[in-house]
C-alpha cells in the first residue's frame, strides 16, 4: 500500500542534542512538507520541498533543518537551537498540480525533552 | 499569524444529530480543503472545494464556500460516534496550505 511512514513514533531529546525525524513516502509525490502541532492547536509549517534538492522555509523554520536528496525522503533535524521542541511533528506529501493538491499525512512523531 | 480560525473550538452532540463547523481564512484562495484528525494520528483529507464552487457534497459531508466573506462551513449529517475527531480547514496560499486552529467534535452514543 502507498503511504507515508514517519519514524520513530516517540522521540526524546536531551539538552544540546540534535535529533532527526524520518519521513519516507512511496506515493511518487514531488512535494513534501513538515508541520509542527502543539496541543490543541492547528498545524504550523516548518519547511517544504517542491522538488528534489530544493526546499523552502515555512513559518517557523528557526531551529530546524531539512534535506531532500531523494524524492522519497524528507528528514527533519531538530537542532539544539530550537529551545521549545516538545510537540507533535507531522510529515505530508502531495502530487504536483496547478492548485494545491490534497496532502497525505504520516502518523506523526511525538518529540519530548528529557 | 496567517492561520485561519475555526469555530466552535469544541462541539459535543448526540449520535444522529448534525454537526456544523465554520472556518474563516485571510487570503484569496484557489481552493479550500477540510481534514480530519483522530487523536494522536495524522490528518486525513476529506473534501476540496474550489474557489468557483459554492457547495460540494461527499457522502454525509456538505461543504459551503463564501469567498466574499472568506469563510467556509462543514456540515456532517446524521453523526456517528466514529465521527469523533478534530476537523481542520486549510486554505491554499500559492504553494502551501494554511491550516485553521481546528474544531474538536465529540459525538456521544
Amino acid at each position: 500500500d502507498g503511504g507515508i511512514t514517519q519514524s520513530p513514533k516517540y522521540l526524546f531529546r536531551k539538552e544540546g542534542q540534535n535529533v532527526t525525524l524520518s519521513c519516507e513516502q512511496n506515493l511518487n509525490h514531488d512535494a513534501m512538507y513538515w508541520y509542527r502541532q502543539d496541543p490543541g492547536q492547528g498545524l504550523r509549517l516548518i519547511y517544504y520541498s517542491q522538488i528534489v534538492n530544493d526546499f523552502q522555509k515555512g513559518d517557523i523554520a528557526e531551529g530546524y533543518s531539512v534535506s531532500r536528496e531523494k524524492k522519497e525522503s524528507f528528514p527533519l533535524t531538530v537542532t539544539s537551537a530550537q529551545k521549545n521542541p516538545t510537540a507533535f511533528y507531522l510529515c505530508a506529501s502531495s502530487a504536483p498540480g496547478t492548485a494545491n493538491q490534497p496532502q497525505h499525512f504520516g502518523d506523526g512523531t511525538r518529540l519530548s525533552i528529557l | 499569524s496567517q492561520q485561519g480560525e475555526e469555530d466552535p473550538q469544541a462541539l459535543s452532540i448526540q449520535e444522529g444529530e448534525n454537526a456544523t463547523m465554520n472556518c474563516s481564512y485571510k487570503t484569496s484562495i484557489n481552493n479550500l480543503q477540510w481534514y480530519r484528525q483522530n487523536s494522536g494520528r495524522g490528518l486525513v483529507h476529506l473534501i476540496l472545494i474550489r474557489s468557483n464552487e459554492r457547495e460540494k457534497h461527499s457522502g454525509r459531508l456538505r461543504v459551503t464556500l463564501d469567498t466574499s466573506k472568506k469563510s467556509s462551513s462543514l456540515l456532517i449529517t446524521a453523526s456517528r460516534a466514529a465521527d469523533t475527531a478534530s476537523y481542520f480547514c486549510a486554505s491554499d496560499n500559492t504553494d502551501k496550505l494554511i491550516f485553521g486552529t481546528g474544531t474538536r467534535l465529540q459525538v456521544f452514543p
